[in-house]
């Protein structure tokens, strides 16, 4: 059973940073593209980026709207995925979800973690 | 960015009525190597997503088959063939063909 587990949010203040981690079990994890995406409360989600596997060098893919502040990164040998938020600002505020990219879609989704950047 | 506009924002639905949901996208979906890379989503309340179909038509495993996807270019449509009350919750279009990936807006689903 494929799962996928994030941990690290909480409460951050404005211009502070974070870290958030992905735990993946249950697939092969060195196989796959994985994503972050996030959904600020009572809206759609917005994909953040994902980061290629290790035949595809690990590079990685931004939306324009975090490139330059969050940094995607993975460790194959842990199965972990990473999210490092920099600069983090009130419209940061969401669930963060780690999801896994197929060759045409995202289909599994972890169960969240909610990150709240407020003073 | 591709904007996708769902419509209706919300429906109401009786146990086994039949509904539609639209998703059109302001450029066409169609990739250079000939798929078209919409998908849809549901998401149950205080849960994660659920992928549902995959480029246009695919049915993801394990999803029963009264959902369906249709479309083409710019224009897509999601049936439910018989509502039944675990389908409730909202609905999201999401595009893979142009970067960065963009969703729907949603559609909520109510069971009357």
């Amino acid at each position: 059973e494929v799962k996928l587990l994030e941990s690290g949010g909480g409460l951050v203040q404005p211009g502070g940073s974070m870290r958030l981690s992905c735990a993946a079990s249950g697939f092969t994890f060195t196989d796959f593209y994985m994503n972050w995406i996030r959904q600020p409360a009572g809206k759609a989600p917005e994909w953040l980026g994902f980061i290629r596997n290790k035949a595809n060098g690990y590079t990685t893919e931004y939306n324009p709207s975090v490139k330059g502040r969050f940094t995607i990164s993975r460790d194959d040998t842990q199965n972990m995925l990473y999210l490092q938020m920099n600069t983090l600002r009130a419209e940061d505020t969401a669930t963060y979800y780690c999801a896994r990219w197929t060759h045409t879609t995202v289909d599994y989704w972890g169960q969240g973690v909610m990150v709240t950047v407020s003073s | 960015d591709v904007v996708l506009t769902q419509t209706p924002p919300t429906l109401s639905a009786t146990i086994g009525q039949s509904v539609s949901i639209s998703c059109r996208s302001s450029q066409s979906l169609l990739d250079s190597d000939g798929d078209t890379y919409l998908n849809w989503f549901l998401q149950r309340p205080g849960q994660s997503p659920q992928l549902l179909i995959y480029s246009v038509s695919n049915l993801e495993s394990g999803v029963p088959n009264r959902f369906s996807g249709s479309g083409s270019e710019t224009d897509f449509t999601l049936k439910i063939s018989g509502v039944e009350a675990e389908d409730l919750g909202v609905y999201y279009c999401m595009q893979a063909t142009h970067a960065p990936l963009t969703f729907g807006s949603g559609t909520k689903l109510e069971i009357k």
